[in-house]
C-alpha cells in the first residue's frame, strides 16, 4: 500500500516557467487536498477537492490550478512560476467527504525553487 | 471560522525531562482536534486526535494531550523526550471541508 504519492520530489523552475506537481493515492480517499510549507507559516491549503470532478480553493489559490478527474490523482499545476511560489508541497488525503475527525494522511513533500 | 494558535514557536528541551506544547483553538461549533508530527525533510504524520468522550487523549511514542473545552486548548504533554522526539509538531482543527493548521512548534532536545 503505497498511501499518498508525490512526484517530483525536488524541482527548479526559472520564473515564468510552467510544471504540475502530481498526486496519486491508493486509498479511495475522496477528500485530497495541497499544501504549502513555508518557515513560520505553518501549512496553508492551497486548493481542495471532495471528490472527483469536484474542486475548490482553500487559502492561497492564487496562481495554482487543480482538477480532479479521477477518485486517485489530484495535480497542482503552477500556470506561470513565480519566486515567491518556492516552497516545499504536501498533497494530503482522507476517507470521509466529511473530513470532520478523520485523519489526514500525508505525502512525502515536493521542494521547489524558482529562480 | 475556526483558527488554531500554537504559543511557542520553538520549545528547547534537556534529554529525559517533560514537555508541554500549547495549543489554543477558536471555534463556535463542536470541534475536532489534532496534533500532528513532522520529522526532518518528511511528511506530516498524525500523533493522536480528539473526537469526543475522554478528554485525556493518548497517542504515539508516549505522547498524550488534554482536551480542555473551558480553555479552549489542547496541550500536547510528554512526561519524558528522546532525541528521536525531534521534530517540528503541528496542532490543527478540522471543520467539515478542511483542516486548519497551526504555524508549528519545533521541539529541540538537549543533550
Amino acid at each position: 500500500n503505497a498511501g499518498v504519492t508525490q512526484t517530483p520530489k525536488f524541482q527548479v523552475l526559472k520564473t515564468g516557467q510552467s510544471m504540475t506537481l502530481q498526486c496519486a493515492q491508493d486509498m479511495n480517499h475522496e477528500y485530497m487536498s495541497w499544501y504549502r510549507q513555508d518557515p513560520g507559516m505553518g501549512l496553508r491549503l492551497i486548493h481542495y477537492s471532495v471528490g472527483a470532478g469536484i474542486t475548490d480553493q482553500g487559502e492561497v489559490p492564487n496562481g495554482y490550478n487543480v482538477s480532479r478527474s479521477t477518485t486517485e490523482d489530484f495535480p497542482l499545476r503552477l500556470l506561470s512560476a513565480a519566486p515567491s511560489q518556492t516552497s516545499v508541497y504536501f498533497c494530503a488525503s482522507s476517507y470521509s467527504l466529511a473530513l470532520s475527525g478523520n485523519t489526514i494522511y500525508f505525502g512525502e513533500g515536493s521542494w521547489l525553487t524558482v529562480v | 471560522a475556526q483558527s488554531v494558535t500554537q504559543l511557542d514557536s520553538q520549545v528547547p528541551v534537556f534529554e529525559e525531562a517533560p514537555v508541554e506544547l500549547r495549543c489554543n483553538y477558536s471555534s463556535s461549533v463542536s470541534v475536532y482536534l489534532f496534533w500532528y508530527v513532522q520529522y526532518p525533510n518528511q511528511g506530516l504524520q498524525l500523533l493522536l486526535k480528539y473526537l469526543s468522550g475522554s478528554t485525556l487523549v493518548k497517542g504515539i511514542n508516549g505522547f498524550e494531550a488534554e482536551f480542555n473545552k473551558s480553555q479552549t486548548s489542547f496541550h500536547l504533554r510528554k512526561p519524558s523526550v528522546h532525541i528521536s522526539d525531534t521534530a517540528e509538531y503541528f496542532c490543527a482543527v478540522s471543520e467539515t471541508k478542511k483542516i486548519i493548521f497551526g504555524k508549528g512548534t519545533r521541539l529541540h532536545i538537549l543533550p
